[in-house]
């Protein structure tokens, strides 16, 4: 089974600065996806990016983005510019390409702190 | 579009009670899934399905039992609640292909007494 770390539970940014944070997994397989959720306190689960490992050009959407090192395992993310409403858990998780693996296997989590 | 939708949102039990958390998603997704969120372990799936009438478990299925009647329903039944059992449940589905990120429910926060 795959196993995801996150071995920041807490980090903590100003606004407008820029926070990464880290996110690192074990697999023997060659194509895969990995993902980042955010958590609010309002509890839903809210996809923030997603990357394929067969792609090398890391992936961004808007002010979020990732470092994606295929041969270290690695899967960061970078938040540009942080705003207080992107306070939350954040999730790092990893799914298979196989046909029976739909599920996805997440890491611990990092609390992230938006500090004014 | 109402997406996923998990009934109730929280609920109190006492320990050998029985219930069942209802899912419903109205996307025609495939693939649906029951998680449970405890502090500090992250999200642990306990239970899946890739299609009506097809389910399997997951990582952490004891103690919980699930049926696949219909593509749109995928309801989680707690046998005989026990403490342990205490968590945040989330229903989560996708279309069945791997790059496509599931969605998930508002979460069921479910406490045994």
């Amino acid at each position: 089974a795959q196993t995801v770390t996150q071995s920041q539970p807490e980090m903590s940014v100003q606004e407008a600065e820029t926070v990464t944070l880290s996110c690192t997994y074990d697999t023997s397989e060659s194509d895969y996806y990995l993902f980042w959720y955010k958590q609010p306190p309002s509890r839903q689960m809210i996809l923030v990016i997603r990357q394929e490992a067969y792609k090398q050009q890391n992936a961004t959407e808007n002010r979020f983005s990732v470092n994606f090192q295929k041969a270290a395992k690695s899967f960061s993310l970078k938040i540009s510019d942080s705003q207080l409403g992107d306070a939350a858990m954040y999730f790092c998780a990893y799914r298979t390409t196989s046909n029976s693996g739909y599920a996805l296997n997440f890491g611990k989590g990092t609390s992230l702190l938006v500090t004014p | 579009n109402a997406g996923v939708t998990q009934t109730p949102k929280f609920q109190v039990l006492k320990t050998g009670q029985s219930m069942t958390l209802q899912c419903a998603q109205d996307m025609n997704h495939e693939y649906m899934s029951w998680y449970r969120q405890d502090p500090g372990m992250g999200l642990r799936l306990i239970h899946y399905s890739v299609g009506a009438g097809i389910t399997d478990q997951g990582e952490v299925p004891n103690g919980y039992n699930v049926s696949r009647s219909t593509t749109e329903d995928f309801p989680l039944r707690l046998l005989s609640a026990a403490p342990s059992q205490t968590s945040v449940y989330f229903c989560a589905s996708s279309l069945s292909l791997s790059n496509q990120p599931q969605h998930f429910g508002d979460g069921t926060r479910l406490s045994i007494l």
